[in-house]
């Protein structure tokens, strides 16, 4: 069954630094989104893609956030300068068609901010 | 301000029991409501569901959905230890965004 593919599975990175988590959706799907989850907390909607744009942000995705989809396959997130608080997991997901029904979730990039 | 309470928060079962997880929603223009199973990392797929009173199922699992009220239930019949796992709803509020709202999860244990 196809999935999506998140790199690296596991990521470690000083304060400040800047970070870009990688992700290959599903290769027909169109829309492409992030999300985020603070350990114990709840999976936290970021930003979601379509055609070349984003169609949401969420107040969590400020300036220092940015996506793109370099490729006909890539879909990353970077984190410009990183802080203690973006310490989360990662995920990725896409669907093939609009409004968040049945998303595929990859695996997840733990992010850990020192 | 748009949310999703889950209840339990945590939930130990033996096998062969019956479990039945609540989610309670206030989303403005409501679109459809998604259970998902997170087991280590990934949440995967379960059920969708946009129209009250209609079951779906799958295998052991079931769901209903009650628009009026604004909650649906997860039913898990004859556990088994492989059902442990964190179970998420979220919601799909109406626009073309594809946002979706999580509640906090129930984290299920089924032990032997």
């Amino acid at each position: 069954e196809p999935e999506v593919t998140q790199t690296p599975s596991h990521q470690v990175t000083q304060m400040g630094q800047e970070v870009i988590l990688r992700c290959v959706p599903i290769s027909n799907h169109l829309y492409f989104y992030w999300y985020r989850q603070i350990l114990g907390q709840k999976v936290e909607f970021l930003v979601s893609f379509y055609n070349n744009e984003i169609s949401e942000k969420s107040e969590i995705f400020d300036d220092q956030f940015s996506v793109e989809r370099p490729d006909g396959s890539n879909f990353t997130l970077k984190i410009r300068s990183t802080k203690l608080e973006d310490s989360a997991m990662y995920f990725c997901a896409s669907s093939p068609i609009l409004r968040g029904e049945k998303l595929f979730f990859g695996s997840g990039t733990q992010l850990s901010v020192l | 301000e748009d949310k999703v309470v889950q209840s339990p928060l945590s939930l130990v079962v033996h096998e062969g029991d019956t479990v039945t997880l609540n989610c309670s929603y206030e989303v403005t223009n409501f679109r459809s409501l998604l259970w998902y199973k997170q087991e280590k990392k990934a949440p995967t797929f379960l059920f969708m569901l946009t129209s009250s009173g209609i079951e779906k199922k799958s295998g052991r699992l079931s769901s209903i959905l009650d628009k009026k009220e604004l909650f649906s239930i997860l039913n898990i019949t004859a556990t088994q230890t492989g059902d442990s796992a964190v179970y998420l709803c979220a919601v799909g509020p109406s626009g073309n965004t594809g946002k979706l709202i999580f509640g906090q999860g129930t984290t299920l244990q089924v032990k032997p």
